[in-house]
């Protein structure tokens, strides 16, 4: 069974800093994509940032590019996300999600998520 | 960026009737070396994250109930659930994944009226 445990969610003030892990398990993580995607309350989604198999490939939205760096451990089957210079408007649930088999860039698998607040 | 707009917003349909959810992309997301278009629909219900239930606009995502289908081309996309069950009662995005920096409609709210 794919499973996707997010963690590392909490809060921080404006200016902080925070490291998100998602641990993978019941798949061959080496052999697929990952992504993180956000929801902030009561809102709809936005996707973050996605890192290819090898790492090779990393793409980032404009809103984070440049705060926030993507990166994975394939010995650990693990996804991270470093999360700097935090704004208020980066209070979202953080979802890390698995690219499908039938398509790349479509999410088929969803960790709970980890709820990052901004706040003085 | 694409930017993905649905219609409508929400929506109250009874049950055992049908549900349409519109999706228009702000550019083709069809690509013209494969003819497909690249267009996905998710359903996110309350306190869960959301669960992915259709592909390449049309391709139904295993374990997905015959009764979702998609369709649509180019920039003008459509969901439609036939009949309603209180289980479909949740949010529903759009997903362009054309781009690599891909993006979501802003969801439609699906109740039973």
């Amino acid at each position: 069974e794919v499973q996707l445990v997010e963690s590392g969610g909490g809060l921080v003030k404006p200016g902080g800093s925070l490291r998100l892990s998602c641990a993978a398990s019941g798949f061959t993580f080496n052999t697929y994509s990952m992504n993180w995607v956000r929801q902030a309350p009561g809102k709809g989604l936005e996707w973050v940032s996605s890192i290819s198999t090898s790492s090779i490939y990393i793409y980032y939205a404009d809103s984070v590019k440049g705060r926030f760096t993507i990166s994975r451990d394939n010995a650990k089957n693990s996804l991270y996300l470093q999360m700097n210079s935090l704004r208020a408007e980066d209070t979202a649930v953080y979802y890390c999600a698995r690219d499908g088999v039938g398509a790349h860039r479509v999410f088929d698998y969803w960790g709970q998520g980890t709820l990052v607040t901004v706040s003085s | 960026d694409i930017v993905m707009t649905q219609s409508p917003d929400s929506l109250a349909v009874s049950l055992g009737e049908r549900a349409t959810i519109n999706c228009k992309s702000s550019q083709s997301v069809l690509y013209s070396s494969n003819n497909k278009n690249y267009l996905a629909w998710y359903q996110q219900k309350p306190g869960q994250p959301p669960k992915l239930l259709i592909y390449w606009a049309s391709t139904r995502e295993s374990g997905v109930p015959d009764r979702f289908s998609g369709s649509g081309s180019g920039t003008d996309f459509t969901l439609t659930i036939n009949s309603l069950q209180a289980e479909d009662v949740a949010v529903y995005y759009c997903q362009q994944y054309y781009d690599t920096r891909n993006t979501f409609g802003q969801g439609t709210k699906l109740e039973i009226k």
